[in-house]
């Protein structure tokens, strides 16, 4: 099917392992995102990617590793996870010349113990 | 540092009552404002971009319009289906497309 998908939907796991949450479009978008949500705090980019092997940091990128391989997948990568990254997280796309009209996945809920 | 401030944080109306949602920013060289919504569970989505002071946006019950300083969305005559968290966002003032900052969002409740 057409569109933004992520997995997994949940995870749990512990302190200090690398956990990878995955991103894929079927839009072939140039653009790809990062974001976490937390009460509090709202939405905030952690990295996003411009196209192929393009990637660079957004507002809270400490802690987690991007690439970008192929246009269309965009995994992210917690390398040593703390309990300060249990947040749900979305990853958004969007089309060259609409980089602000961004779709966003389903989400993964993160919990970190 | 640049801000995006919405407001009230909730809001709850009765179906038909019409209200809006404030969206206030302080970057400036404002590069356009958007809107998304956000259902409990889901990633957002996408409603209205605006561009310039003056313009407006209409979209079913929802209409966005935008002045220099803050942006507004009105809900006219809402139904239980407009139900959502509706977020407001604006570019990064350092010339890097795509990044957005978000608002914390107006969590909007409409009773039957």
């Amino acid at each position: 099917d057409a569109g933004i998908t992520q997995s997994p939907r949940y995870k749990i796991t512990e302190t200090g392992r690398q956990v990878t949450l995955m991103c894929h479009q079927t839009w072939s978008h140039s653009y790809m995102f990062w974001y976490r949500q937390d009460l509090g705090h709202g939405l905030r980019l952690i990295y996003y990617s411009a196209a192929a092997d393009i990637t660079d940091k957004g507002e809270v990128p400490d802690g987690y590793v991007v690439s970008r391989s192929k246009t269309e997948n965009f995994p992210l990568t917690l390398e040593s996870a703390t309990r300060s990254q249990t947040s749900v997280y979305f990853c958004a796309s969007s089309a060259w010349g609409a980089s602000y009209e961004q779709y966003f996945g389903p989400g993964t809920r993160l919990t970190v113990t | 540092e640049d801000q995006v401030t919405q407001s009230p944080e909730a809001l709850r109306l009765q179906e038909g009552e019409s209200s809006s949602l404030n969206c206030s920013y302080t970057v400036s060289g404002l590069r356009g404002l958007f809107w998304y919504r956000q259902d409990p569970g889901k990633g957002p989505e996408f409603l209205f971009t605006l561009y310039s002071a003056g313009e407006e946006k209409e979209k079913e019950r929802l209409k966005a319009t935008l002045t220099k300083k803050e942006s507004f969305l009105h809900i006219t005559a809402p139904k239980p289906e407009d139900s959502a968290t509706y977020l407001c966002a604006v570019p990064w003032t350092t010339d890097s497309w795509g990044k957005l900052q978000f608002g914390a969002g107006t969590q909007v409740v409409v009773t039957p």
